[in-house]
């Protein structure tokens, strides 16, 4: 079935430092991927999403690449700052289209201090 | 973006009983609710899909029975745990998603059943 692994946190950096956060992903077809993040209290946001191959999404100075040949759709940052902190759940949707549930990776917690 | 509210944030009940947990749609109309609950330093795991009035597709391993959802309205989705455990304790959390590929989460419901 579909899944996705993400590495274990939690990840402590200092501010300004460079942030990967691995997501590798088992899909049949072509699924669409997310990351989500979660601050303290809140509830879960979209980041960035990319629904093809050798998409890029990107926000707030995050990027994520969809690589197919890799299944995997990491995320990264330049310079993280400590309002980063929060934890980044990696997702797949197998199908694009609305309605379809989201199945997710365990979650990685960051901590970015100043 | 838009909101998703839960109701309540926490909740604290005796074995035995039964909790029901409310999730709204603030500001659209959500054709489909999703339910997820998440275990500590786990995945948000899905429960059940619900579409305004119908009946919930609920995943392999999850009892109809007792968790019971209601989607009765484009903004109301209601989950109820039913003669709840100690094994029910959990962090539950709802999406909606509208006809766009986006889900937007609600910040979730901490149940623990003494």
């Amino acid at each position: 079935g579909n899944s996705v692994t993400q590495m274990e946190g939690p990840v402590t950096l200092s501010e300004e430092a460079f942030l990967t956060i691995n997501c590798t992903y088992t899909a049949t077809g072509y699924p669409s991927l997310f990351w989500y993040v979660q601050y303290p209290g809140e509830g879960l946001q979209l980041l960035l999403k990319a629904t093809k191959a050798d998409d890029k999404g990107s926000n707030k100075g995050f990027e994520a690449t969809y690589r197919k040949e890799t299944t995997s759709f990491h995320l990264e940052k330049g310079s993280v700052q400590v309002s980063d902190s929060a934890v980044y759940f990696c997702a797949l949707s197998d199908r694009v289209q609305a309605g379809t549930a989201l199945i997710f990776g365990k979650g990685t917690t960051l901590s970015v201090s100043s | 973006g838009a909101v998703v509210s839960q109701h309540p944030s926490r909740v604290i009940c005796k074995s035995g009983t039964s909790v029901k947990i409310e999730c709204r749609s603030l500001d659209f109309q959500a054709t489909t609710m999703f339910w997820y609950r998440q275990f500590p330093k786990q995945s948000l795991m899905l429960m059940a899909t619900s579409n305004e009035g119908s009946k919930a597709t609920y995943e392999q391993g999850v009892e109809k029975d007792k968790f019971l959802i209601n989607h009765a309205s484009l903004t109301l989705s209601t989950l109820t745990v039913t003669s709840a455990h100690p094994e029910d304790s959990s962090f539950y959390i709802c999406s909606a998603s509208n006809s766009g590929l986006e889900q937007f989460f609600g910040p979730g419901t901490r149940l623990t059943v003494l």
